[in-house]
């Protein structure tokens, strides 16, 4: 579904590098969310936003943070990656009415070696 | 509080043959419920919800998923299962309530033999 789209889709860095992770969603969501994915444990959210001026931390935020550009565009940062980083990223977006309705993207596969 | 039990790590089937992915969740509200594919190298796709409406719910490539209040369960099925159905495959739990939280199980690995 193209409607959210990740950037890179694949990503291998270093220890101690900085990468960021784009996400771009042409829905009209106001909502948007980073999440991870690791094998065995599902998917845990990592920070939300519910609009431009409005970020919060989820439920596994440390060594991480966003940015929201503008309505249709939400990033995440590794300031200083680690290899227990590597992991599944994936953008999801959803309307403020039904929250609880989430559209994902393909994801972003991050390796820190 | 809201939980997710994804009762299999693992299921494998014959083409053919029907599907029964098990999962059991918690909730302190009236919950929705949703059931996501993840096929290999792919995203998440939505294949079915429900959220306080009909009981039984169908989603797309044949499969469905009834709705047991009773027995707080949200299993998903298929009657016959079809080798593009291999896949993981998560159970995801909100509570409602305006809520946007989303608890995902830790997903159930179809594989289909032919």
């Amino acid at each position: 579904d193209a409607d959210v789209t990740q950037t890179p889709r694949n990503r291998i860095t270093k220890t101690g590098k900085r990468i960021m992770l784009e996400c771009s969603q042409t829905k009209g969501h106001d909502r948007m969310y980073w999440y991870r994915q690791d094998p065995g444990l599902g998917l845990r959210l990592i920070y939300y936003s519910f609009d431009v001026k409005d970020i919060n931390k989820g439920e596994i935020s440390d060594g991480y943070s966003v940015s929201r550009q503008a309505q249709a565009k939400f990033s995440l940062s590794l300031e200083s990656a680690i290899p227990n980083q590597t992991a599944l990223y994936f953008c999801a977006t959803s309307d403020s009415d039904r929250g609880y309705e989430q559209y994902f993207g393909p994801g972003t596969r991050l390796t820190v070696t | 509080a809201q939980s997710v039990t994804q009762l299999d790590s693992h299921v494998s089937v014959s083409e053919g043959t029907p599907v029964l992915l098990r999962c059991n969740y918690s909730s302190s509200y009236s919950p929705s419920l949703f059931w996501y594919v993840q096929h290999p190298n792919k995203g998440l796709q939505l294949l079915l919800k429900y959220t306080s409406a009909a009981t039984l719910v169908k989603g797309i490539n044949g499969f469905e998923a009834e709705f047991k209040k009773s027995e707080t369960s949200f299993h998903l099925t298929k009657p016959s299962a079809h080798m593009s159905d291999a896949a993981e495959y998560f159970c995801v739990v909100n509570s409602g309530a305006g809520s946007y939280q989303l608890t995902f199980g830790k997903g159930t690995k179809l594989s289909v033999i032919p």
